[in-house]
Parts: structure tokens; sequence; C-alpha cells
């Protein structure tokens, strides 16, 4: 079975400070996707990454970055927390390619106080 | 650009009865359609999915969802709910023609099943 593992399932963070989400796949994906789920917004998608050191921008992109050194972990960086960035957030992997499903982390529930 | 809308916040549906969630959406190359389901506290689980063939897809749980190009809809249904039905779903697109594989996702249907 595929397995996406997000490093906290629950985080606190201070408004102004730097925040590191982590997440990794041990299927040998090349895609890998960082969403945010907020209620009645659905899943919006924030940066994808199609292969290493490869990153695409999604929808919501301000205020975060990415980073993909390598193929099984992809980092979500908030630089300076704001409490608008509470929120939940979901990490995917899913093979190259646009036929394949992906999988799913259980989410890391972000407060930022 | 890609989108998907789901245009029910929530669908109510009565034990027994069929259920029809609702999914459109907008690609600019061939479209590649998935279903989510997220239950309370949990990621999400992938349904069914429709890339090419048959217009009608079955998946997971005895959902099924048909894809119809000339509307552009993606709809789940299921000919008898389960209360356990009861959850958040989400319709997601891919295009076909890109290389890269952006997923996009709706804002999510809840639905209740009651018994």
């Amino acid at each position: 079975d595929v397995k996406v593992t997000q490093s906290s399932r629950y985080l606190v963070k201070r408004t102004g400070e730097k925040v590191f989400l982590e997440c990794v796949q041990d299927m040998d994906h090349e895609n890998m996707f960082w969403y945010r789920q907020d209620p009645g917004l659905g899943l919006r998608l924030i940066y994808f990454s199609y292969d290493v050191k490869m990153k695409e921008k999604g929808d919501i992109p301000e205020g975060y970055s990415v980073s993909r050194e390598k193929k099984e972990r992809f980092s979500l960086i908030l630089e300076s927390a704001s409490t608008n960035q509470t929120s939940m957030y979901l990490c995917a992997s899913a093979k190259g390619g646009s036929v394949t499903e992906a999988f799913f982390g259980q989410g890391t529930r972000l407060t930022v106080v | 650009a890609q989108s998907v809308a789901q245009p029910e916040d929530q669908v109510n549906v009565a034990e027994g009865n069929p259920l029809t969630v609702k999914c459109t959406y907008s690609v600019s190359g061939n479209p590649y359609l998935f279903w989510y389901v997220q239950y309370p506290n949990r990621g999400l689980q992938f349904l069914l999915k429709y890339i090419t063939g048959d217009n009608l897809v079955k998946g997971s749980y005895g959902f099924e969802a048909e894809f119809n190009k000339s509307q552009t809809s993606f709809h789940l249904k299921k000919p008898s709910a389960l209360v356990s039905d009861s959850a958040l779903y989400f319709c997601a697109v891919r295009d076909g023609s890109s290389n890269t594989g952006k997923l996009i996702f709706g804002q999510g249907t809840t639905l209740q099943v009651k018994p």
C-alpha cells in the first residue's frame, strides 16, 4: 500500500515564525502536492512538484514556498506564519503523468496564534 | 486553466434511496476525472476515476459516476444510499494534455444520509 506520511497531525505556532511541514511518500512517485483545506472552500492547491527540484505554483502560493531535494520528500514552508494560514494542510503523491489517482496523507492541523 | 465546480454544499437523502452528487469541470485538454471521499478526522480516500472508454465508471463501496462530455459533468451516483455513506465528497480533475499532472479539486459536497 502507498503510504504518505505527514510529520505532524497538530501544530501550534506563533505569528511570524518560520514553519516547516514535511511530507514523505514511499512509492517512488514523481508528483507531490500540497493543499490547504478550509470549510466551504474545499481543497486549494498551494504548490505541486512533478520531479525532484521541479515545482509549479498552484492557486494560492502567496506566503508559502516548497522544497523537493529528494524524490520521496516534499516540504511546505511558511516563511512568516500569519493567523490567516491557520488551516488543515494535506499532502498527496501520485505517479507521473495524469492518469493515476493521488494518495493523501492524514493532514496537519496548523494553528497560528 | 482547470477548474471544478460542485454546485451543492450539502445533499440530503434517505437511506435506501438513490443519491447523486454533482460535479462539473473545465479543462483545456482531455479531462481525467476523480472522486474522493473524506470521513471525519481522516484523509481523502480515492473512490473512482474516468480516464477514457465507457462513460459509466464503477468504483469502491458501490459508487459509480457518469462522464458526460457535452455537459462537462461527472456526477457521482449510488443506487441505494447507506447511513455510513455520510461524508464529504470531492470531485477533482487533471488535464490529460499536461505533462505535469496538476490536480485541482472542487469545494466539496457534504452527503447526509438519514435513517
